[in-house]
């Protein structure tokens, strides 16, 4: 079974508006963390945001959120005030803190943010 | 947050001649570093873990003798293709595990295009 889903090979989003980038995950570990990075076309990727597995409120860092739904096993990263240079490919990650600290990655969501 | 820095960012060889690919954490020990290798348009696809002062582990369906993985300090870790052939033309792309125990985030290198000829 895929450790991290990302359902939303590609998205499109117009400049100033919001965006969701779904992501589900599967683990029977109790501590894990979740991690957003986007890679822009340079290829580096850069660290977003994260949200910890025991954590009681959703990650916020600037104009990304996290929209952490414990029971539903989603993560879902939501992009306010969309702009041009939010364009970029979303990697979803998790890490299992108790069977080797392993990350995992998503397939990738490709956001284009339209003027 | 801590900085990677991963060395060239571009690479272009002939056939059958071996590169090496540096990865360095600038600012942070980084005993454990990882090695991605990506397609176009595809996920990161975890090669092998560097250990810092012993062997690598690599991931099943890696060849261990084609790359090559010497983590020798506490801040660099390189990867050597070698012989390298077209097929082995992809993005490389390093990163290690960030100080902050809590949250333990990957910081990535910049990448590495390799073009084999």
């Amino acid at each position: 079974a895929q450790k991290i889903t990302q359902t939303q090979p590609g998205m499109f989003v117009q400049e100033k508006e919001a965006v969701t980038l779904d992501c589900t995950y599967d683990t029977s570990d109790p501590s894990y963390g979740l991690f957003w990075y986007k890679q822009p076309s340079s290829g580096e990727m850069i660290f977003l945001i994260y949200q910890g597995s025991y954590d009681q409120q959703n990650a916020t860092e600037g104009r990304y959120s996290l929209n952490f739904q414990k029971a539903r096993k989603s993560a879902n990263l939501v992009i306010s005030a969309s702009q041009l240079g939010d364009s970029a490919m979303y990697f979803c990650a998790m890490r299992e803190e108790n069977t080797g600290n392993q990350f995992y990655f998503g397939t990738g969501t490709s956001l284009t943010v339209i003027p | 947050g801590a900085v990677v820095s991963q060395h060239p960012s571009r690479v272009i060889c002939k056939s059958g001649t071996s590169v090496k690919i540096e990865c360095r954490s600038l600012d942070f020990q980084a005993t454990t570093m990882f090695w991605y290798r990506q397609f176009p348009k595809q996920s990161l696809m975890l090669m092998a873990t560097s250990n810092e002062g012993s062997k690598a582990t690599y991931e099943q369906g890696v060849e261990k003798d084609k790359f090559l993985i010497n983590h020798a300090s506490l801040t660099l870790s390189t990867l050597t293709v070698t012989s390298a052939h077209p097929e082995d033309s992809s993005f490389y792309i390093c990163s290690a595990r960030g100080p902050l125990v809590s949250t333990g985030e990957l910081f990535f290198g910049e990448g590495s295009r390799l073009t084999v000829l």
